[in-house]
């Protein structure tokens, strides 16, 4: 069935450092991929996304690339700040449910 | 302001009563979701719900069970038959009919502690 791996954390950074948190997933068909972000004791909220292979989703200065080659979605932003602490999830969209990766805890250090 | 919204925030309960979380959505989305979250496990799949009067299981269905009476509605039940449901509980919605393309909107979720 679809899956969805993502790197292991906790990712420990200083301020203005640059974020990657790597995502890979395995799935039939061309599914549409997420990135989810999480504040503590929060609900999911939607960070970016991308449809289809090579759309590049973006937001609040995050970016992701819908690598079909590579079977990736690797978020990066380019100076992460202390309110970027979170825990962000990697998630694909198949059929008409999603699967979700394990999380990746982001502590980020003034 | 339109949303999820899901109440309580915090719920304690004990050991061998059921319970029911409340999700309600004003977005006029046609399908739901439960999740339930533990934590380093990520979200799993309790049950979803596409249309009025129908819902399916999902991945952990066991010990838990949901009504859509309501568009707006889609409550969850954990009953007693649950053997481990202390969690994060999740509610989510997405607009029906446009492929799987279209995100999920979370609510707040309900932190579940059965002493």
């Amino acid at each position: 069935g679809d899956s969805v791996t993502q790197m292991e954390g906790p990712v420990t950074l200083s301020e203005e450092a640059f974020l990657t948190i790597n995502c890979t997933y395995t799935a039939t068909g061309y599914p549409s991929l997420f990135w989810y972000v999480q504040y503590p004791g929060e609900g999911l909220q939607l960070l970016l996304k991308a449809t289809k292979a090579d759309d590049k989703g973006s937001n609040k200065g995050f970016e992701a690339t819908y690598r079909k080659e590579t079977t990736s979605f690797h978020l990066e932003k380019g100076s992460v700040q202390v309110s970027d602490s979170a825990v962000y999830f990697c998630a694909l969209s198949g059929g008409n449910k999603l699967v979700f990766g394990a999380g990746t805890i982001l502590r980020v250090k003034s | 302001d339109g949303g999820i919204t899901q109440s309580p925030k915090y719920l304690f309960r004990k050991e061998g009563q059921n319970v029911t979380l409340s999700c309600e959505q004003n977005l006029n989305h046609d399908a739901m979701y439960w999740y339930r979250q533990d934590p380093g496990q990520g979200l799993r799949l309790i049950y979803y719900s596409q249309i009025v009067n129908d819902f399916q299981k999902g991945d952990i269905a066991e010990g838990y069970s949901v009504s859509r009476e309501k568009k707006e509605s889609f409550p969850l039940t954990v009953t007693s038959a649950q053997k481990n449901p202390t969690a994060f509980y999740l509610c989510a919605s997405r607009p029906e009919g446009a492929g799987g393309g279209w995100e999920q909107f979370f609510g707040p979720g309900t932190r579940l502690t059965v002493l």
